[in-house]
């Protein structure tokens, strides 16, 4: 099983909201990890969107809109990047990262459609 | 400008070495880990390694795939580091990113535009 599962697909309107989900494999906390999320459209490098851990430890990266959020859900064991107000501009690849046994892990990542 | 600038990548047979270059300019790279991050095509983003800063030893960590074949180095004085790829293998192939940070912490938030690695005979 995979340190950190995404879903490989997510669609949604404009102006609607994504919830991206992250689900971290059981027997690793969701609550004790910062959980770092990325975007990375097709051609261009990934771009750092936010680290999330709680509502005292978080960072938002430099210039990324507030409608870009974090957050986490225990009973999942899961971290999940909310996007709000969808944009055209936000379809891209998603990517969850955590710091786990010695090693950064990637999540599969889940490819957003905005249609 | 907060930048990072990867080079050195080409094509090499397996078997055969290679040294990727970062170069970074608009913040203090000193103080921030330096992480290698590589994508195939098509395909999501894989973790190599990083190297902390001096003020954390210079503490390096790898994947377990390019354990013992890469190692990662760097000179503050240049603002340069460096990927050092051995005993290549096609599923090396890959477009390498470097990646630093000025959050204080040992993630990642600048990202470089990557250099290409191709391993084929």
């Amino acid at each position: 099983q995979a340190v950190l599962t995404q879903p490989s697909s997510l669609s949604a309107s404009p102006g609607a909201s994504a919830s991206l989900t992250c689900t971290l494999r059981s027997g690793i906390n969701v609550g004790t990890n910062r959980i770092y999320w990325y975007q990375q459209k097709p051609g261009s490098p990934p771009q750092y969107l936010l680290r999330y851990k709680s509502d005292s430890d978080k960072h938002q990266g430099s210039g990324v809109p507030s409608r870009f959020s974090g957050s986490k859900d225990a009973s999942a064991n899961a971290g999940t990047l909310l996007i709000s107000g969808l944009q055209s501009e936000d379809e891209a690849d998603y990517y969850c990262v955590i710091w786990h046994s010695s090693a950064w892990v990637f999540g599969g990542g889940t490819k957003l459609t905005v249609l | 400008e907060v930048q990072l600038v990867e080079s050195g990548g080409g094509l090499v047979q397996p078997g055969e070495s290679l040294k990727l270059s970062c170069a970074a300019s608009g913040f203090t790279f000193s103080g921030s880990p330096v992480h290698w991050v590589r994508q195939a095509s098509g395909k999501g983003l894989e973790w190599v390694g990083r190297i902390r800063s001096q003020a954390n030893f210079y503490a390096t960590a790898y994947a377990a795939s390019v354990q013992g074949r890469f190692t990662i180095s760097r000179d503050d004085s240049k603002s340069t580091a460096y990927l050092q790829l051995n005993s290549l293998k096609t599923e090396d192939t890959a477009v390498y990113y470097c990646s630093g940070s000025r959050m204080g912490d040992d993630g990642f938030d600048i990202w470089g535009l990557g250099t290409m690695v191709t391993v084929s005979s």
